[in-house]
């Protein structure tokens, strides 16, 4: 089946614009999860989903960033007013919670967007 | 609070030399750990991970990793380096499903192959 998918691929904002990046999980996939990739770093948590419950948004860095998973599926991350600092490659990822396996579930991972915020 | 280093940046080995890609983590349980490679343009892929077996993990692509707890590390190798294992290599910490899964990412190391 399709794996995690991301759109834009690329979205180039002016300082101030409001953004929303979409993430389209596996199918089936009950968690989901969005990480900040900046250049040259590692990716960073930013929020996580089980259906539609955001049950850790510990991770965004401001109330800026907003995000939704209404249906428990399709996902939404919002940015609003842009600043510069928010370019950075975001990622989302998805799970299945299979409590037959070990305490852990593996994420699948989605292409990402660049956003380039001018 | 968890975290991980990955110490050194940027690795080059020549094709055919072995890959040592080094990983400590800090962790305040006993914590999953995993490698994962990017490619450009492309999302994480997971090469390998450790869940409390056994301690020398094999992977895709023949990297294998060794969890050595007494020393709070998760090195990756591979034997032989090829031309396509050219990319950024990512090692991550989490505690599990408890704690929602969420992984903890090193800085990252990128290797460059040299034939």
């Amino acid at each position: 089946g399709a794996g995690v998918s991301q759109s834009p691929r690329y979205k180039v904002a002016k300082r101030g614009q409001d953004v929303a990046l979409r993430c389209d999980p596996i199918s089936g996939h009950v968690s989901l999860f969005w990480y900040q990739q900046a250049l040259g770093q590692g990716p960073e948590f930013l929020t996580y989903f089980q259906n539609e419950a955001q049950l850790d948004k510990s991770g965004l860095p401001s109330d800026r960033f907003f995000a939704e998973r209404p249906e428990g599926s399709v996902s939404t991350l919002k940015i609003q007013r842009t600043q510069q600092e928010d370019s950075a490659v975001y990622l989302c990822a998805s799970s299945l919670v299979d409590r037959t396996a070990p305490s852990y579930n593996e994420q699948f991972f989605g292409p990402g967007t660049r956003l380039t915020v001018l | 609070a968890q975290s991980v280093t990955q110490l050194g940046s940027h690795v080059s080995v020549s094709e055919g030399a072995l890959v040592l890609l080094r990983c400590n983590y800090s962790s305040s349980v006993p914590p999953y750990l995993f490698w994962y490679v990017q490619y450009p343009n492309q999302g994480l892929q997971l090469l390998l991970k450790y869940t409390s077996a056994a301690t020398l993990v094999k992977g895709i692509n023949g990297f294998e990793a060794e969890f050595k707890k007494s020393e709070t590390s998760f090195h990756l190798t591979k034997p032989s380096a090829h031309m396509s294992d050219a990319a950024e290599y990512f090692c991550a910490v989490s505690k599990g499903r408890a704690a929602g899964n969420k992984l903890t990412f090193g800085g990252g190391t990128r290797v460059l192959v040299k034939p």
